[in-house]
């Protein structure tokens, strides 16, 4: 089945790191991201991993996949203001370009 | 390189009538993914087309349509709308799969 589960709430100090969890099903996803999504605005992609990979680091964003346990993280570092969003982790089932997307974890960056 | 487009950015409609929502992917792009967003469901796939093609289907009822032109533009449309079709609609394009780019949204609001 598809099913992809975050924490709906995550407050961090700016200047702190910030560490979105992410769980997922479907054990044949062979992409899994994170997009950010700002007040009122579309999806922007921040990150992907191949399911063949355990770790991807981009800048300040590292992402980290347990496979085994299906375990998906967004590490972001130095966590700023406009950090401030809603982060999406979603999988791609095997079959075609469909997403599968988690609620949806709120983030706030207190100064 | 210009992101993907959609038009309008806002509607408002009433029960029973239909829309069509329109979506330019970014250049090169052939295939187009259509997703809904409310507070209630999240987001949800619709559907996908790839070379004037629908490719994937999400599970929404017949009066959800679309279609892909030659220049890979593509449409959508909700026909005898109801208020629970009020939402944020996004389109995402990619070139063959792994990368999926959105649109800022048309959001629909249905009275």
């Amino acid at each position: 089945g598809e099913d992809v589960e975050q924490s709906l709430f995550l407050s961090v100090r700016e200047g702190d790191s910030s560490v979105i969890n992410c769980t997922y099903t479907d054990s044949s996803s062979t992409y899994l991201y994170w997009y950010k999504q700002e007040p009122g605005a579309g999806l922007q992609l921040l990150t992907y991993i191949f399911s063949n990979m355990d770790m991807k680091q981009d800048q300040r964003l590292t992402v980290l996949l347990n496979k085994k346990d299906k375990h998906l993280s967004l590490r972001i570092a130095d966590t700023q203001t406009g950090d401030s969003a809603i982060y999406f982790c979603a999988e791609t089932p095997e079959y075609g370009n469909k997403l599968v997307f988690g609620a949806g974890t709120i983030l706030r960056v207190k100064s | 390189k210009a992101g993907v487009t959609q038009t309008p950015r806002y509607l408002i409609k009433t029960r029973g009538q239909q829309v069509t929502l329109s979506c330019s992917p970014i250049s090169g792009h052939r295939s187009v993914s259509w997703y809904q967003q409310t507070p209630g469901q999240g987001l949800q796939f619709l559907f996908e087309y790839f070379s004037e093609t629908q490719r994937n289907k999400g599970n929404f009822p017949g009066r959800f349509s679309g279609r892909q032109f030659s220049n890979s533009r593509s449409e959508m449309n909700v026909s005898t709308l109801e208020l629970g079709d009020s939402a944020l609609y996004l389109c995402a394009s990619s070139r063959q799969g792994n990368e999926q780019f959105f649109g800022p949204g048309t959001r629909l609001t249905v009275l």
